[in-house]
């Protein structure tokens, strides 16, 4: 079966322009997470959606948001980006916690 | 707030020799996951353990989580240049998770 696809692989982007990055999770998975890694900080928590809700939220300011949709595929944006915000952005699927989480490829986001 | 820890943050060994990778918390977890990241590439999901004391392998990864389930561990034996990586842990407490900073494992050949 296709794993998590996230889309696009590599964006380069302005500083204070805005960016949507796009996730689909394994067919029948309904759980979707995004995270950010940075070699820095590592792998960092950035919220969670279970049919459509956020389920979960990490320590992140509001200039990270997302959504998801009821084919179960998310969505990620970042507003006014940063300097700060270059990292590689995954994003995960579960059907039930007790499977793990199976990851995408992730887009890594450079901001110049 | 709750802290947690992943010791060491880099190991490296000669091939055949054991690697062992700890993750501690502050407060009680309701389960905890362990993933390996190869260079370049993404987390992958080895194991999940949710019972206190539970031990669990797969072929030379040992698995364990302590009594009072603030605590973990992922041993390797005989390292191969196959185990190269960083390997993560994520720590469940209910609703909220964490992850470890992740212990990165080099394997001489």
């Amino acid at each position: 079966k296709a794993g998590v696809t996230q889309t696009p692989r590599y964006l380069i982007k302005t500083r204070g322009q805005q960016v949507t990055l796009s996730c689909s999770p394994i067919s029948g998975h309904r759980s979707v997470s995004w995270y950010q890694q940075t070699p820095g900080q590592g792998l960092q928590f950035l919220f969670e959606y279970f049919s459509e809700t956020q389920r979960n939220k990490g320590n992140f300011p509001g200039r990270f948001s997302g959504r998801q949709f009821s084919n179960s595929r998310s969505e990620m944006n970042v507003s006014t980006l940063e300097l700060g915000d270059s990292a590689l952005y995954l994003c995960a699927s579960s059907f039930a916690e007790r499977d793990g989480y199976t990851f995408g490829s992730g887009t890594r986001l450079t901001v110049v | 707030g709750q802290q947690v820890m992943q010791i060491p943050q880099y190991q490296h060994v000669q091939e055949g020799e054991d690697f062992t990778t700890y993750c501690n918390s502050s407060t009680t977890l309701s389960n905890i996951q362990w993933y390996k990241q190869r260079p370049g590439g993404h987390p992958v999901f080895l194991i999940q353990l949710v019972k206190s004391g539970e031990v669990k392998k797969q072929k030379r990864l040992t698995f364990q989580f302590g009594e009072a389930k603030k605590n973990s561990s992922l041993h390797i034996t005989a390292t191969q240049t196959t185990d190269v990586g960083t390997y993560f842990c994520r720590m469940g407490n209910f609703n909220k998770f964490y992850f470890g900073s992740g212990t990165k494992l080099n394997v001489k050949p």
